[in-house]
């Protein structure tokens, strides 16, 4: 599977926007790019998905850079229920069967 | 809707002695799929089952088994408990295994811990 590199963690203020980054520079063309978060004491909660173009849904945004070597997950106003860790996984969509590869993931703090 | 949902939500076992957990899916999803995450790590993909059949295997010892029954819900048997085997236990479903429908959604996770 295509490795990707994310922040440690990030810090920020609530009601302000999160940019959590992303590096995937050996994405393949089939890859898919998923973004799961993990609330303290809960399994991970699906929040988008996208292949090449920007995506938006109730949770957030995506934003694919043209090249796909990079992504950006974007929440437009964090709150202090968007603290959690955000795990950013490529997935070989077209070939299906594939389990969800786990990074350690970026751990958003949201200051009040 | 109820989610996926998972039993029991904590469990203590001594080492040597084996476990059963067990997962019911979202209703109409027809895949489940097992991780354990231990402390400070990320989930690590443990099982995938579809239409009862196993469909994918991580790097795990055979002490770690797993099933589908007809009606879609699964259980993960864990043999011969190690300390290393504490972890919290994920299940997550999904519609299907292709596309879209590939999304998977977890539940609460089981707690275990080996003494």
């Amino acid at each position: 599977d295509a490795k990707t590199t994310q922040p440690n963690s990030m810090e920020s203020n609530e009601e302000e926007p999160v940019h959590l980054p992303c590096n995937h520079s050996t994405i393949s063309g089939t890859d898919y790019i998923h973004w799961y978060r993990q609330l303290p004491s809960q399994g991970p909660e699906y929040v988008i998905h996208g292949l090449t173009s920007n995506v938006n849904n109730r949770m957030a945004s995506l934003a694919i850079a043209e090249d796909r070597k990079s992504s950006t997950l974007i929440l437009h106003r964090a709150t202090l229920r968007d603290a959690a860790v955000y795990y950013c996984i490529l997935r070989d969509m077209d070939s299906g069967n594939t389990p969800l590869v786990f990074g350690k993931g970026t751990r958003l703090s949201v200051i009040a | 809707d109820a989610g996926v949902t998972q039993s029991p939500t904590h469990l203590i076992k001594t080492r040597g002695q084996h476990v059963t957990l067990r997962c019911s899916p979202i209703s109409g999803h027809k895949s489940v799929s097992w991780y354990q995450q231990v402390l400070g790590q990320g989930p690590q993909f443990i099982f995938q089952y579809y239409e009862k059949e196993e469909r994918g295997r991580g790097n795990f010892p055979d002490r770690f088994s797993a099933r589908q029954f007809p009606n879609y819900s699964s259980e993960l048997n864990v043999n011969a408990l190690l300390l290393g085997d504490s972890a919290l236990y994920l299940c997550a479903s999904s519609l299907d295994l292709a596309g879209d429908q590939e999304t998977q959604y977890f539940g609460p996770g089981t707690r275990l811990l080996v003494l």
